[in-house]
């Protein structure tokens, strides 16, 4: 099955601006399947960071938005800040001739310098 | 607000089954798919199995496909994964989660807290 593929690590100091890339395919994210983004604090559950694209949930800071393009779509994160630190992740579904999937991206950890 | 959470987490030897379940509230339980996502120690997020609000449409990764079965109870807001010749590979944390309406879902995944599956002799 298809992979969405993401950067293993990004790094920024405090208050900068970094950005997290999931790649896919014509087959998912080319295809025009919406991408949610995660975020998961160590040894917590992940939880929904962006929706539907570029959409956050109540309660997520504006510092977090999300953009997509083609067979990408990216994170952005501005404002870095220390508490940000954590894995994040792309998802989004893949439809081949034979099945309907859910993927994930392969995950970026975020260090804030 | 929606809560929800696992259980049926276990230590179980390879070739062996599990059943986890599921329990719901805080939604209408019936109104969405609803979903198992895993997470093998140190590693990403893995989607496993889906189902649809009324049974009708079952959803399988590969690496699952054939050993694990996915069903639902909406009058007890219960979905269940029966997990049979299991694997070490198998190993994880697994996550209950919830959606929308529909499979390619555009409101993201909601978790539960996880229960953790060990495949080991």
């Amino acid at each position: 099955q298809s992979v969405l593929t993401q950067p293993p690590s990004v790094s920024g100091a405090p208050g900068q601006r970094v950005t997290i890339s999931c790649t896919g395919s014509s087959s998912n994210i080319g295809a025009g399947y919406d991408v949610n983004w995660y975020q998961q604090l160590p040894g917590t559950a992940p939880k929904l960071l962006i929706f539907g694209d570029n959409n956050r949930p109540s309660g997520v800071p504006d510092r977090f938005s999300g953009s997509k393009s083609g067979t990408s779509a990216s994170l952005a994160i501005t404002g870095l800040q220390a508490d940000d630190e954590a894995d994040y992740y792309c998802q989004s579904f893949d439809n081949s001739l034979t099945d309907s999937v859910v993927l994930f991206g392969t995950g970026t950890t975020v260090i804030v310098l | 607000q929606v809560q929800l959470v696992e259980s049926g987490g276990d230590l179980v030897k390879p070739g062996g089954s599990l059943r986890l379940s599921c329990t719901a509230s805080g939604f209408i339980f019936s109104d969405n798919y609803m979903s198992w996502i895993r997470q093998a120690p140190g590693k990403g997020l893995e989607w496993v199995s889906s189902i649809s609000p009324y049974d009708n449409a079952l959803y399988y990764a590969d690496s699952v496909k054939g050993r694990f079965s996915i069903s639902r109870d909406n009058a007890k807001n219960s979905f269940f994964l029966q997990m049979n010749s299991l694997r070490a590979d198998d190993t994880a944390v697994y996550y209950c989660a919830t959606s929308s309406n529909a499979f390619y879902d555009t409101s993201g995944f909601t978790w539960g807290q996880g229960t953790l599956v060990t495949v080991s002799s």
